[in-house]
């Protein structure tokens, strides 16, 4: 059975500084993996959607990498801001189903 | 954009009331999601359909049912609540083709009490 986990649980940073989100999933046929923001009270933001054939994409200030065979995710920050204090969650799609199987997220605080 | 659409922000019902949370989305998307979302367990999916009138069960559909008579929307039905349905319930949304590198959208999430 697919788990994901994200580690570490809560986060808190100065300004400014480059960060690293980690995401491990158990099984590695996946179709893809996502990136999302979630805000308090909040629905979901997507990130950024690695496919399971691309090691990374990237938008603006975010890179999101992805090593299937040892089942890792990172989430790069470059640059962080106050306005990105968010919850940043994993999520992947097993191989042979149209569901997405999430970590429990990584609450970030960047302090101004 | 795309645009994924909660009926309610917050609902408040009591228990052994017939409860029905609905989502709208914009995009022609085949594939519609229910989670619900509680701290320290995260994202749970309840049921999804990837077609008019199809559905599947998630991992917790125990209590819960859903219809899908048009694409657009998906209903989730709280057949009789109880209080440990309290949660933040959220709807997405996708397309079926899973090469299109398109990603799910969320609609803003539903917090539903059950008193």
């Amino acid at each position: 059975k697919q788990e994901v986990t994200q580690i570490p649980a809560a986060l808190s940073v100065p300004e400014g500084e480059n960060l690293v989100l980690n995401c491990s999933f158990t099984d590695s046929a996946i179709y893809n993996l996502q990136w999302f923001r979630q805000d308090p009270g909040k629905g979901l933001t997507s990130l950024l959607l690695i496919q399971s054939s691309q090691r990374e994409q990237t938008s603006g200030r975010l890179n999101a990498s992805l090593d299937k065979s040892s089942g890792r995710s990172t989430l790069y920050i470059a640059a962080s801001q106050p306005g990105d204090s968010a919850t940043y969650l994993c999520a992947v799609s097993p191989s042979g189903t149209y569901k997405y199987i999430f970590g429990t997220g990584t609450r970030l605080k960047v302090l101004a | 954009d795309v645009k994924v659409t909660q009926s309610s922000r917050y609902l408040v019902k009591r228990t052994g009331e017939k409860v029905f949370l609905e989502c709208v989305q914009d995009m022609d998307h085949e594939n519609m999601f229910w989670y619900r979302q509680d701290p320290g367990l995260g994202l749970r999916l309840i049921y999804f359909s990837y077609d008019v009138k199809m559905k599947e069960k998630g991992d917790i559909p125990e209590g819960y049912s859903v219809s899908r008579e048009k694409k657009e929307r998906f209903s989730l039905i709280l057949e009789s609540a109880s209080t440990n349905q309290t949660s933040m319930y959220l709807c997405a949304s996708s397309f079926k083709y899973r090469y299109s590198n398109q990603p799910q959208h969320f609609g803003d999430g539903t917090r539903l009490s059950i008193l």
